[in-house]
This record gives structure tokens, sequence and C-alpha cells, in this order.
């Protein structure tokens, strides 16, 4: 599975969107890109995936780039519970593998 | 509906022990995942089933193995328990379609000492 890269950590506003980056320069044509995230003490939660559209449920929107090297998951309005560590995850069809990297920290101030 | 469930949540161990730990899918889901997450870090691949079957293995010793029963509930097996054991263990259960999200429970603790 293709490596992702994300950076290390971000602050956001309470109430303004949230911008995520993720890098996946390596990823294969049927590569997903999903994006977890993992509240302190809990498992992670999913939240979004996409192949190469872009994707929207109540939780948040995957926007993908045309050449698929680079995807950007945005919280619309972060509220205080969005804290969390977010992981952008790439992995193939086959398999429940997910190879999980450092993910960005995401702390929203009030 | 319930998510996945996992119990124990915490556990502490003794070295040389052993430990199982168990958990629920999500109803429908036939696929279920461990994972290891020590502190600090994020979750490691340790197993995958499906229909008994482990369809997948990360890179851990044969200390480590898991089963998965006819209700697809699962357990994990660790044996001659190590400190570095000491960790977060995730289960996730997902469809068995190609793109299926893995969706995690809450994790069991297991403190070695």
């Amino acid at each position: 599975d293709a490596k992702t890269t994300q950076p290390p950590s971000m602050d956001c506003a309470e109430g303004r969107a949230a911008n995520l980056p993720c890098n996946h320069s390596t990823i294969s044509g049927n590569e997903y890109v999903y994006w977890y995230r993992q509240i302190h003490s809990q498992g992670p939660q999913y939240i979004i995936h996409g192949l190469k559209n872009n994707e929207t449920n109540e939780m948040a929107s995957l926007i993908i780039t045309e050449d698929r090297k680079s995807s950007t998951l945005i919280l619309p309005h972060a509220t205080l519970r969005d804290t969390a560590v977010y992981y952008c995850i790439v992995k193939g069809a086959a398999g429940n593998k997910l190879t999980f990297g450092g993910g960005t920290r995401v702390l929203v101030k009030p | 509906d319930a998510g996945v469930t996992q119990s124990p949540t915490h556990l502490i161990k003794t070295r040389g022990q052993h430990v199982t730990l168990r958990c629920s899918p999500i109803s429908g889901h036939k696929s279920v995942s461990w994972y290891q997450q020590v502190l600090g870090q994020g979750p490691q691949f340790i197993f995958q089933y499906y229909e008994k079957e482990e369809r997948g293995r990360g890179n851990f010793p044969d200390r480590f193995s898991a089963r998965q029963f006819p209700n697809y509930s699962s357990e994990l097996n660790v044996n001659a328990l190590l400190l570095g054991d000491s960790a977060l263990y995730l289960c996730a259960s997902s469809f068995t379609g190609a793109e299926s999200p893995l969706h995690f429970g809450n994790g069991t603790r297991l403190t070695v000492t």
C-alpha cells in the first residue's frame, strides 16, 4: 500500500472549517484513500473514503486531486469534540490491513 | 446499532502469563481484524480473519494467535507475555466488500508487569 505524508499537527478555530492535507504520491490506480480519527483512549473512528471522486457525508468532505497524488479532508464547522489525531490511509481493495502513519494531531480551540 | 464490542476493557497480567481478548463484530460483518497500538504510535496490523480462516498476518511473533468462531466473533491470544506487549489491542470488523471500511472497537488496554 502507498505511503502517506501528513503534517504532524495543526490548530483550528472552533466554528471554522478545518482542512487537513495528505500526500500520497505513489498511490496506485486501485487504491482507496481512507480517513480515520482517534480521540484519546478510543478506537479509531471511520470518517470517509474515496477512490477518485470527491465524497461528502455527514461528518466531512474528501477532496481528491485529479492526479490522485494528494487529498484534503474538510471538517466544515469544527467543534471542540473534533480534537483528535486524524489518519490518512491508502489501502488496496484486497485485505483489511490498514497501515497507520503518524497522523495529524488537530487541536480545535475556542 | 451496537458497534464492535471488546472485552475486557482493561487487563493487568504478569510477564510469562497468557491472555485472551475477545471481540464481537458489528452485526452482518463477517471479517474481523486485530491491531496493536503502543502508546504514542499508530495501530499496527496483527491479523485478519474471514470465514474462520486467517486471511492476513502482520509482523508479530508466533506467541500471537487468533481464531474466529461461526458467529464471526473472534479471540486474540498472546502467550508468554512480555513487558513490550503492553498496549491497546483493537478489534475491527467490516463487510466483505473490497472497499468496505473497517469499524473499530474501543479496545482492550493490556498492561504487563
